[in-house]
């Protein structure tokens, strides 16, 4: 039972670089989630999604996408990378008040 | 907008010492977490409070939470330097069970 499994863990992209951060969860949790975690700062919300087909907006959702088109996978799109977006990417699941944080996405925009 | 506040952000403490971190939010909510995170890591789950008057402890640490006074505390007793990390308190709110974070209390424990 792998839990919320990210990939890549590191990345270093160029300015306007666009790139796909992978999540996938084996727990069949209908509730999935983008958290960013800015340095010494707690994690905000990206985007969510209650179930397959059905994505939305968090606090932060400028700049990123997202598609569920599986109840497992929940990829997150960043298009024309920015400074901005360096910072480390949980993924998340959830299933009643049972949280599972995948281990992070560190990705810096040079 | 839910707003989440800590405090201490910063903390020094000795050994054996104790201390409270407290966690206060704007907005109802009977759903607390806590959580602890090294450096460079990910959330390691601590606690779960869901409940008014809701008290947990495990080890050196024990959590409440006053849905009342939108207040939850976690209380060290005896600080030993692995107790050293970040801990952050996040709110469970909306039927999509999304968490506002706390910005952080980083915890340094001295020999």
């Amino acid at each position: 039972n792998a839990g919320v499994t990210q990939t890549p863990k590191f990345r270093i992209l160029k300015i306007g670089q666009s790139m796909t951060l992978q999540c996938t969860q084996d727990m069949n949790h209908n509730y999935m989630y983008w958290y960013r975690q800015d340095p010494g700062m707690g994690l905000k919300l990206i985007y969510y999604s209650v179930g397959a087909g059905i994505t939305d907006k968090g606090e932060v959702p400028n700049g990123y996408n997202v598609s569920r088109s599986t109840t497992e996978d929940f990829p997150l799109r960043l298009e024309l990378a920015a400074p901005s977006q360096t910072s480390v990417y949980f993924c998340a699941s959830s299933y009643g008040y049972g949280y599972t944080f995948g281990s992070g996405t560190r990705l810096t925009v040079v | 907008e839910l707003k989440v506040e800590q405090n201490p952000l910063f903390l020094s403490m000795q050994e054996g010492k104790n201390y409270t971190i407290y966690c206060n939010y704007s907005t109802t909510s009977d759903r607390l977490y806590w959580y602890r995170q090294d450096p460079g890591k990910s959330l390691e789950s601590l606690f779960v409070l869901l409940s008014n008057g809701a008290v947990k402890q495990e080890g050196r640490l024990m959590a409440s939470l006053d849905t009342k006074a939108r207040l939850s505390t976690l209380h060290i007793t005896a600080a030993v330097h692995d107790l050293s990390a970040t801990y952050f308190c996040a709110v469970l709110t909306g039927t999509a069970s999304k968490l506002t974070f706390g910005t952080g209390t980083r915890l340094q424990v001295t020999l």
